[in-house]
């Protein structure tokens, strides 16, 4: 069974504190993702990288910075965090190129307080 | 301009029947890819059904098919006979050209609930 985990399901963290999230897949994929989901908002993509060490901007890239050093490990870095960046934080991976779907970690809810 | 709009924040759907969620989308680029996701309150994004823009047929998975209407710049949903499994949000989602399935655009959602 293909599998995309994230660390933690909830994170309480105070602002101003660095954050780690971290997101592991098995399926050998190229490519992965980092979404934040806020309500009315959809999922809106934050990083990509479709290789080790390559990372591309998504729409929403302010206030992050991501990590990818072996292939089946994603990681994204709240430098500083802030009561804006609550959200829920999805990982997703898919294959290079054509594929019909992406597969999705189960998600982490980020609280900053 | 929103490229994925859904119409429909909340259904509602008694149980075994059918439901349709709404989806229209705007690319200029002749090549894109559809797609809808459900999202249980677990949290996990589950991919349920693709459309190539390409593609000749709508697209259909058990229960799950995908009403294209290429002209319109419509895709929605249909889930026949509901379950009460079947509540849930569901994304519908866009990428344009050759890029890969994961870097997609997706609308707002739509709450679905099925009554018993």
């Amino acid at each position: 069974d293909v599998k995309v985990t994230q660390s933690s399901r909830y994170l309480v963290k105070r602002t101003g504190e660095k954050v780690f999230l971290e997101c592991v897949q098995d399926m050998d994929h190229e490519n992965m993702f980092w979404y934040r989901q806020d309500p009315g908002l959809g999922l809106r993509l934050i990083y990509f990288s479709y290789d080790v060490k390559m990372k591309e901007k998504g729409d929403i890239p302010e206030g992050y910075s991501v990590s990818r050093e072996k292939k089946e490990r994603f990681s994204l870095i709240l430098e500083s965090a802030s009561t804006n960046q609550t959200s829920m934080y999805l990982c997703a991976s898919s294959l290079l190129r054509g594929g019909t779907e992406a597969f999705f970690g189960q998600g982490t809810r980020l609280t900053v307080v | 301009a929103q490229k994925i709009t859904q119409t429909q924040p909340g259904m509602f759907v008694q149980e075994k029947e059918a439901v349709t969620l709404d989806c229209t989308y705007d690319t200029s680029d002749p090549s894109y890819g559809l797609f809808w996701y459900k999202q249980p309150s677990s949290g996990e994004m589950i991919f349920l059904i693709y459309q190539g823009s390409y593609d000749q047929q709508n697209a259909t998975e058990g229960r799950y098919s995908l009403n294209f209407q290429k002209a319109r710049k419509s895709a929605n949903l249909v889930i026949s006979a509901s379950q009460l499994g079947d509540s849930a949000m569901y994304f519908c989602a866009m990428r344009e050209g050759y890029t890969n399935a994961g870097k997609s655009t997706f609308g707002d959602g739509t709450t679905l609930t099925v009554k018993p």
